[in-house]
């Protein structure tokens, strides 16, 4: 069965404390990796597409990487503002319907 | 640029009652939709979704049905809301292509509280 791991479930940084969240995951033939970042009471914002092992990404402090079997979103130097949950899906059974993580709830204090 | 709607924001319903969600994508022709559920501290869960007007797959069994009746609405309902039912629902859309997985673009949400 295809599935979606994000660890840790809860993070709670200090501002300008960099760190990781990590997304595994065990589909096979993997069609692309997804990050959002989900705000309390709003809908999911898309962040990053990553299709091939090896490819990253950078937006402002957020950096995600693709291995074959993981993702890491790395933030470095975070704001209170990055504060939110954010969340990884992957394709499952075909190219049109994705499979969510759990999400990593992201806490930056001042 | 595409937006996506979804109203009502926030509903509180009866056990028993029957429910209307309503989804509209503007700024793009021919789009995925898909709707999502989120309970309280958990994933998102697809319910439904399409590839066109009148084409609706869904994948989980549950009291809940969508249409598709014009090719930028899509609408969830039920004739009769469980307690189960509560939750935030999510509309999304991504371009219909072939190859690669699209990304999937996320409306407001509804937050439903069935009591």
């Amino acid at each position: 069965e295809d599935q979606v791991t994000q660890s840790p479930e809860a993070l709670r940084l200090q501002e300008g404390e960099s760190s990781s969240l990590n997304c595994s995951y065990t589909v096979s033939g993997l069609r692309g990796l997804f990050w959002y970042r989900q705000d309390p009471g709003k809908g999911p914002e898309f962040l990053f597409t990553l299709y091939s092992a090896g490819e990253e990404k950078e937006k402002e402090r957020l950096k995600a990487t693709l291995t074959k079997k993981e993702s890491f979103l790395h933030i470095t130097a975070p704001k209170p503002e990055d504060s939110a949950t954010y969340l990884c899906a992957v394709p499952f059974q075909g190219a049109q319907k994705l499979v969510f993580g759990q999400g990593t709830r992201l806490t930056i204090n001042p | 640029s595409q937006t996506i709607h979804q109203w009502p924001a926030t509903l509180v319903q009866p056990v028993g009652s029957p429910l209307s969600l309503e989804c509209t994508v503007e700024g793009t022709s021919n789009p995925n939709l898909y709707w999502y559920r989120q309970a309280a501290g958990r994933g998102l869960q697809l319910l439904f979704y399409s590839v066109g007007i009148g084409q609706i797959s869904s994948e989980v069994p549950q009291n809940l049905s969508a249409s598709r009746p014009q090719d930028r609405q899509f609408i969830l309902s039920s004739k009769k809301l469980l307690l189960s039912d509560s939750g935030f629902y999510l509309c999304a859309w991504s371009v219909r292509t072939s190859g690669f997985t699209d990304t999937q673009y996320f409306g407001p949400g509804t937050r439903l509280t069935v009591l």
